[in-house]
This record gives C-alpha cells, sequence and structure tokens, in this order.
C-alpha cells in the first residue's frame, strides 16, 4: 500500500517569512495529491491539491509542487498570516484506487510568531 | 456553503455503553468517509461507502464498531461497547471523485 511521510513535524516562522512542507509517497501509481489545514477543534480543511500530470499549483500565498520522479511534493506558504499557524496534512491516493482512498502525513504544526 | 454536518459534536459516556454518531454528507457527494484522530495514531481511515454501499470497513475493530449509511443523507457509525480507548475525534468526511471535506467532528470521551 501507500506510504506517505511528512517533514517537519513542527515549524516555526516569523510573520511575513515563507513555509515549506514537503512530503514524500512510496507508490510511483499515486495520481492525487491534497492538502488540508486543521485549525484546533476543527476538522481539516482542503486548502489546495494537485495531480499528477501537473508539476506546480498556486491559489494566492500557497503553492504545491509535484516531483513525479522523486515521488514527492511540497507546500509553500509565502508571507505567513498569525492565521496561518494550524496543522497542515499532506495525502495522496492511489490511481489503482478508483474509490477515493487517501493516505495522510502524519502532519506539520505551523506556528507563525508576530 | 455546502457542508459536511456531525453530530453530537462531543459525547462524554461510561466505559459500555452504546455510542452512535452521525453524519449528514454534502449533498451529491456519493462517497462516505469515517476517519478516527488520535495524537498517538494521526488520522486513521475507519471505513468508507460509495453510493451507500460499504466498500471497505478494514480499519474498524469489527466486534464492537459498526457503520452504516440507512439513505443518501445520512451515515452512522456506532461503537458497542465503548471502551476508554475508543476516546478519540471522529471525523466524517464526503466527496466525489478525487476531494474529499471533512465535517467538524465528533470529540468522543469514554470514560
Amino acid at each position: 500500500g501507500e506510504n506517505v511521510e511528512q517533514h517537519p513535524s513542527t515549524l516555526s516562522v516569523q510573520e511575513g517569512d515563507s513555509a515549506v512542507i514537503k512530503c514524500t509517497y512510496s507508490d510511483s501509481a499515486s495520481n492525487y495529491f491534497p492538502w488540508y489545514k486543521q485549525e484546533l477543534g476543527k476538522g481539516p480543511q482542503l486548502i489546495i491539491d494537485i495531480r499528477s500530470n501537473v508539476g506546480e499549483k498556486k491559489d494566492q500565498r500557497i503553492a504545491v509542487t509535484l516531483n513525479k520522479t522523486a515521488k514527492h511534493f511540497s507546500l509553500h506558504i509565502t508571507e505567513t498570516q498569525p492565521e496561518d499557524s494550524a496543522v497542515y496534512f499532506c495525502a495522496a491516493r492511489l490511481t489503482t484506487d478508483s474509490w477515493g482512498k487517501l493516505q495522510f502525513g502524519a502532519g506539520t504544526q505551523v506556528v507563525v510568531t508576530p | 456553503d455546502a457542508r459536511v454536518t456531525q453530530t453530537p459534536r462531543h459525547k462524554v459516556t461510561e466505559m459500555g455503553q452504546e455510542v452512535t454518531m452521525r453524519c449528514q454528507p454534502i449533498l451529491g457527494h456519493n462517497t462516505v468517509f469515517w476517519y478516527r484522530q488520535t495524537m498517538m495514531q494521526g488520522l486513521e481511515l475507519l471505513a468508507y461507502f460509495r453510493n451507500r454501499a460499504p466498500l471497505d470497513d478494514s480499519g474498524m475493530p469489527k466486534d464492537r464498531f459498526s457503520a452504516e449509511m440507512p439513505d443518501a443523507t445520512l451515515a452512522t457509525l456506532k461503537i458497542q461497547p465503548s471502551e476508554p480507548r475508543d476516546s478519540a475525534v471522529y471525523f466524517c468526511a464526503s466527496g466525489h471523485i478525487y476531494e474529499q471535506y471533512f465535517g467538524p467532528g465528533t470529540r468522543l470521551t469514554v470514560t
């Protein structure tokens, strides 16, 4: 089955700086890579996703990059703000799983200090 | 804004009692997932349904957990009997093809 590793487990950044979270996956058959943001006491919120036929995708201050050869993908947050503080999860979905099952990383606690 | 709703949001119960958690998926979504989140294990997939049919419940302890989808607007997760180790946050998520959208969760405490 698919295995997703996520690094770092915690990330502290100054407001205005950039944050980068990296994930690696094991199965080259994976074709869909979402990122979720989870604030305290809430459910994970889908913030951006990328499919295997695309190398990069941006949405305002967040971007995701995918390197299929190396089997890793990253989340980039620019100009961080205190409201970006949360736990971020990456995930991967196998092409062979037509029902949409996701394998999640362990999460990254991001703290943005003013 | 279409959202997944879950009830109850919080549940405290004594060991041995039955617990039922409910989920209303987003209208039009045909896949429903149940997850459990703990500090130690992270997000674990318990079961999922496609067009109301159970596809995989291998993540659930079969002797005490059961998941059903009696109709397209309701999914249920039951624990009977509950144990302290079941204390966790239980999330329901719904989706169509790729994206999954999570509900706010049910925080379960079993004493």
